[in-house]
């Protein structure tokens, strides 16, 4: 079947711009991460969910960043009046069930850049 | 707190050698560990995990690594290189058993030399 797929593979956008990133995981997958991989920061935690819910958020990095999940499926992540900083590659990923053991599945990314 | 250092941003190695990737983890709670490779423009691919049952574990295209509890390591071996071996490689440690959020290594680039 097909894998993590995210839309669009690049975007470009003026500071101050809201920007929404999607995120298909793959079908059955309950459990969805969203990651943040930048040059100074490494790859980073963002939030999960489990189904249509978010137990952790904690790595979202200010309230200008939120994200939902509907139909247990697709997932947003929207990102309100960006800045330069927000450039990054935002990489999204799915398992079966989530929990430690599960392996994660990981899309290609969406490259944002921030002028 | 859960945290994975990766000791060397970029290894080189001539094609055929050992290769040979870093990791020391902290955690504390036994850890579930992973590794993934990342070719230019695509997203992260599992190498091999480690979930407590044996410690060597093998993974795909000729990886293995060894969870080492004295040591707090998980290294990253692969006996001879070969030039599509070149990309970046992440060690990453669950951060939450519960959810399995990801704790990443800051990565280590390999180059293969010809």
């Amino acid at each position: 079947g097909a894998g993590v797929s995210q839309s669009p593979s690049n975007k470009v956008t003026e500071k101050g711009k809201d920007v929404e990133l999607r995120c298909d995981p793959i079908s059955g997958h309950t459990a969805l991460y969203w990651y943040r991989q930048s040059l100074g920061q490494g790859l980073e935690f963002l939030i999960y969910f489990q189904g249509n819910s978010a137990p952790d958020k904690s790595g979202l990095p200010s309230d200008r960043f939120s994200a939902e999940r509907t139909g247990g499926s697709v997932s947003t992540l929207t990102i309100q009046r960006t800045q330069q900083e927000d450039s990054a590659v935002y990489l999204c990923a799915s398992s079966f069930a989530g929990g430690g053991v599960e392996t994660q599945y990981f899309g290609p990314g969406t490259r944002l850049l921030v002028l | 707190a859960q945290s994975v250092t990766q000791l060397g941003s970029h290894v080189s190695v001539s094609e055929g050698a050992l290769v040979l990737l870093r990791c020391n983890y902290s955690s504390s709670v036994p850890p579930y560990l992973f590794w993934y490779v990342q070719y230019p423009n695509q997203g992260l691919q599992l190498l091999l995990k480690y979930t407590s049952a044996a410690t060597l574990v093998k993974g795909i295209n000729g990886f293995e690594a060894e969870f080492k509890k004295s040591e707090t390591s998980f290294h990253l071996t692969k006996p001879s290189a070969h030039m599509s071996d070149a990309a970046e490689y992440f060690c990453a440690v669950t951060g939450s058993s519960n959810t399995g959020k990801l704790i990443f290594g800051q990565g280590t680039t390999l180059q293969v030399k010809p």
